[in-house]
């Protein structure tokens, strides 16, 4: 099972930010939240990643509740070409055999809007 | 970038046949996993190598499954008397040996089976 919860489906209009929201209430203190997306017709491409604090990169930000149960992707300004299927995902830090399956859940289909 | 490349990137057999398809990850990358993806649905782990070693193999894999590595470089993963159970997209990834390090996805290998 899935050790995380996306909505379904998520719209949003183009040229405005984006919130993408993640549950992982079992989380351990030893797991990275990290997010893929998923372009059609094309393998999973890395996001970002964090651990307590809020990260920043050149495709989006991540925000990480303080008790580490939820987090959410940020993308500030949505393009048609942010149009995917976006992963919320658990890797355990310590790297133990089960981490390398990244067991994921259905994710988020976000729809944008021109 | 030449990024992980797969071959091919579709395949239609009947159901019984062999198939194999090929991986060839990021050159530097010693770590090496194969993912099958069935729409509407997120991966789901197969097997990862840690340079030419099978270190986990997951219970979908099933006795028709083989996947190698011989050299540490490009994999190879082999279907044997496939079924029509085994459509999906398989998907490639591969990474460095850091726990941490992100995964980079090839576009995948759709296999459909009549």
């Amino acid at each position: 099972d899935a050790k995380t919860t996306q909505p379904n489906s998520m719209e949003s209009n183009e040229e405005e930010p984006v919130h993408l929201p993640c549950n992982h209430s079992t989380i351990s203190g030893t797991d990275y939240i990290h997010w893929y997306r998923q372009l059609p017709s094309q393998g999973p491409e890395y996001v970002i990643h964090g651990l307590t604090s809020n990260v920043n990169n050149r495709m989006a930000s991540l925000a990480i509740a303080e008790d580490r149960k939820s987090s959410t992707l940020i993308l500030h300004r949505a393009t048609l070409r942010d149009a995917a299927v976006y992963y919320c995902i658990l890797r355990d830090r310590q790297g133990l055999d089960s981490n390398y399956q990244l067991i994921w859940g259905a994710g988020t289909k976000l729809i944008i809007k021109p | 970038d030449t990024g992980v490349s797969q071959d091919p990137r579709h395949k239609i057999t009947k159901r019984g046949q062999n198939v194999t398809f090929r991986c060839d990850p990021i050159s530097e990358h010693n770590r090496l996993y194969w993912y099958r993806q069935t729409l509407g649905q997120g991966p789901e782990f197969l097997t990862y190598f840690q340079n030419e070693a099978q270190l986990e193999k997951s219970r979908l894999l099933s006795d028709r499954f083989s996947a190698e590595r011989p050299k540490g470089s490009f994999s190879t993963l082999e279907i044997q008397r496939t079924e029509q159970g085994d459509s999906a997209m398989y998907l490639c990834a591969s990474s460095l040996q850091d726990r941490n390090s992100p995964l980079h996805f090839g576009n995948g290998t759709r296999l459909t089976v009549t």
